[in-house]
């Protein structure tokens, strides 16, 4: 299989504990993306990179969440002291700048939940 | 008013028929435009894109975009029951590659 995958598919965590989630992505895509959906809406971009480097990050963001890509392959996302209201899937996607297009390829996801 | 709005649905048509998914957008800036499909309990999968006026065909999905009126659209030809499924409406602004996406339209087709 040479789509994106993440791991793990599923998650249940305790507040307050510190969860990670790692995606790697389409091996010669040089970008990705973390989203994050909640039931009933699309995806709410949280940050990317283009190889290593981290280009954008939301302000949906806040201090607890920290994204790294040290080699630009896979990355991870850490939460810190999860909250209930962290509960949703998170989404990686990647992509290869080549042309207009900018198509992204989502993974299965990681479904998160915080009780 | 939100950056990209799509009507929730249900949407539901009868197998055979033409599914019609209208999707508006709010910043003139939008570059390039996506459709996602999106089984319950699974991720987005990409059906298509298009940044370009007019009409572009893949199969049976047609997407139709309009600058001027800022609307994109995703006609299904010959929908099928496995069509059903929220449909997701994505856009790319000029000055950066994340996707802003609406809330989806779920779409239900009936045998």
């Amino acid at each position: 299989d040479t789509g994106v995958s993440q791991d793990p598919r599923h998650k249940i965590t305790k507040r307050g504990q510190n969860v990670t989630f790692r995606c790697d992505p389409i091996s010669e895509h040089n970008r990705l993306y973390w989203y994050r959906q909640t039931l009933g809406q699309g995806p709410e971009f949280l940050t990317y990179f283009q190889n290593e480097a981290q280009l954008e990050k939301s302000r949906l963001l806040s201090d607890r969440f920290s994204a790294e890509r040290p080699k630009g392959s896979f990355s991870t996302l850490e939460i810190q002291r999860t909250e209930q209201g962290d509960s949703a899937m998170y989404l990686c996607a990647s992509s290869l700048v080549a042309g207009s297009g900018n198509e992204q390829f989502f993974g299965p996801g990681t479904r998160l939940t915080v009780l | 008013q939100k950056e990209v709005e799509q009507n929730s649905g249900p949407l539901s048509v009868p197998e055979g028929a033409i599914a019609s998914l209208n999707c508006t957008y709010s910043d003139r800036g939008s570059q390039s435009f996506f459709w996602y499909r999106q089984y319950s309990g699974k991720s987005p999968e990409l059906i298509m894109f298009i940044y370009s006026n007019g009409d572009k065909e893949d199969g049976r999905f047609t997407a139709q975009l309009n600058k001027a009126s800022q609307y994109v659209s995703l006609l299904i030809r010959d929908s099928q029951p496995s069509d059903s499924a929220t449909y997701l409406c994505a856009v790319n602004l000029y000055n950066t590659d994340k996707l802003i996406f609406g809330t989806g339209t779920r779409l239900q087709v009936f045998p």
